[in-house]
Formats: C-alpha cells, structure tokens, sequence
C-alpha cells in the first residue's frame, strides 16, 4: 500500500464513452501527477498539479481532461478515446520540498479503448 | 525526444549474482536520480536515488553509480535474490523527471 489509490483498476470503453479515472493520495502531499504507460515506453508524463493548480500539460489530447478539485484527489476524464489510448495510466503524488522528487505511484488503471 | 533510455529491456541473472541495470540520459542539467522498482499489478516504488554531486550511493544489497561525464547511471544489487524478480525503471531530471522504458530483471533460483 503506497498511499496512493487509484479507480478502476481496469476499464474497457468504447471510442464513444466518456469516463473518469479517479486518483486518492492520503499522504499529504501537494503535487499530482497523471502518466500513461504503453508496452515498452518510458512512462509518459501528462499532467502536473502543484497545490490544485496545473503546472503542467505536455501537449496532451484534448480527449484527456484533467481535474484536480483538491490536493487530494485526481481525476481524469476521458471521452472519444481512441484505441492508440489504451494503456496503464498511473497517478503520482510527491511533496514540494520534501524529499526532492521522489514520487509515489498508484496501482494504475489498464485501460482498453476497442 | 526519448532523455532517458534503458536500452536492455530485460537480464536475467542467477540468485547470488550481481545484477546490474544501467540507463543513459541526454541532459546534462538533470541533477537528481533515481531507480524505481515495478512488480505486476502494482505501481512502481522508489528504490535508491543520487544527487548529481556524488558518484556513488548504497543502501544495503543496493547501489547507484552516478558517471556524469558518461551521462551514465546503473543499478547494483548484489546478492541478487529471486524477489528482486521486478521491471526496474530510472528516472532523472530537476523539477521534473523522466522515466526510461524499464529493464525487466529476472532472477533464477
């Protein structure tokens, strides 16, 4: 158990869904991060929120909607996916200032886009 | 632009030996390391880190050589043991890190 939960943990939708992956960090800290995982790539980072705001976006589809409501929670929606997008999505939560970046990661959610 | 690259997607060593991971990156400004650790099913955990002002960092069975000049990192655990069976990933950067594609270590009894 890291500290990190992530829901689902699996997901089949089709290109015409729209759902939401869930992130929970119960450790405190005030960054969060989405990143895709596709079979034998690096991790590919998405999003970075620091204290709710995002900082950054690396040139993500706008199908990829990020929400970040509070330090704690992290949600990304997804709508007219393609099947390109299936992947592992793993969430991150560190602390600015603390242990310099040191990140600790969800179970992640397999997605299928068919 | 792929910074930081693992380029054996998998070894397999036999339990007692040294296992050694390595991983090259292309910045020069990274200054921070790290190796994390991945079993299926699970996200990866942190395993050992180097700040760019050392060379050398152990924990235990664990042990990170930092070559700047190489752009070089690489990952010793000694003695290898069947649970260390995992994909291991290195990261590097500043504020924010990237990952390699990981090496899958297996590790025979």
């Amino acid at each position: 158990e890291t500290g990190v939960t992530q829901t689902p943990r699996h997901l089949v939708m089709g290109m015409t869904n729209k759902k939401s992956l869930k992130c929970e960090q119960h450790l405190g800290h005030n960054a969060m991060y989405w990143y895709k995982q596709s079979a034998k790539k690096p991790l590919e980072l998405m999003f970075v929120y620091n204290f709710k705001e995002q900082t950054e976006n690396n040139s993500v589809p706008s199908r990829f909607s990020p929400e970040c409501p509070n330090s704690s929670h992290l949600f990304l929606h997804l709508h007219t996916l393609q099947p390109e997008d299936s992947a592992l999505y793993l969430c991150a939560s560190s602390q600015e200032g603390g242990q310099k970046n040191i990140q600790y990661f969800g179970a992640g959610t397999r997605l299928s886009v068919l | 632009d792929q910074q930081v690259k693992q380029n054996s997607p998998s070894l397999s060593v036999q339990e007692g030996r040294i296992s050694i991971l390595n991983c090259d990156y292309t910045n020069s400004m990274f200054d921070y390391f790290l190796w994390y650790k991945k079993y299926p099913a699970e996200g990866p955990t942190f395993l050992i880190s180097i700040s760019s002002i050392k060379d050398k960092n152990e924990d235990g069975r664990f042990t990170v050589f930092l070559n700047k000049s190489a752009k070089h990192l690489s990952l010793h655990i000694v003695p290898s043991q069947p649970g260390d069976s995992a994909v291991y990933f290195c990261a590097a950067g500043g504020n924010d890190m990237r990952f390699g594609a990981g090496t899958r270590l297996t590790v025979k009894p």
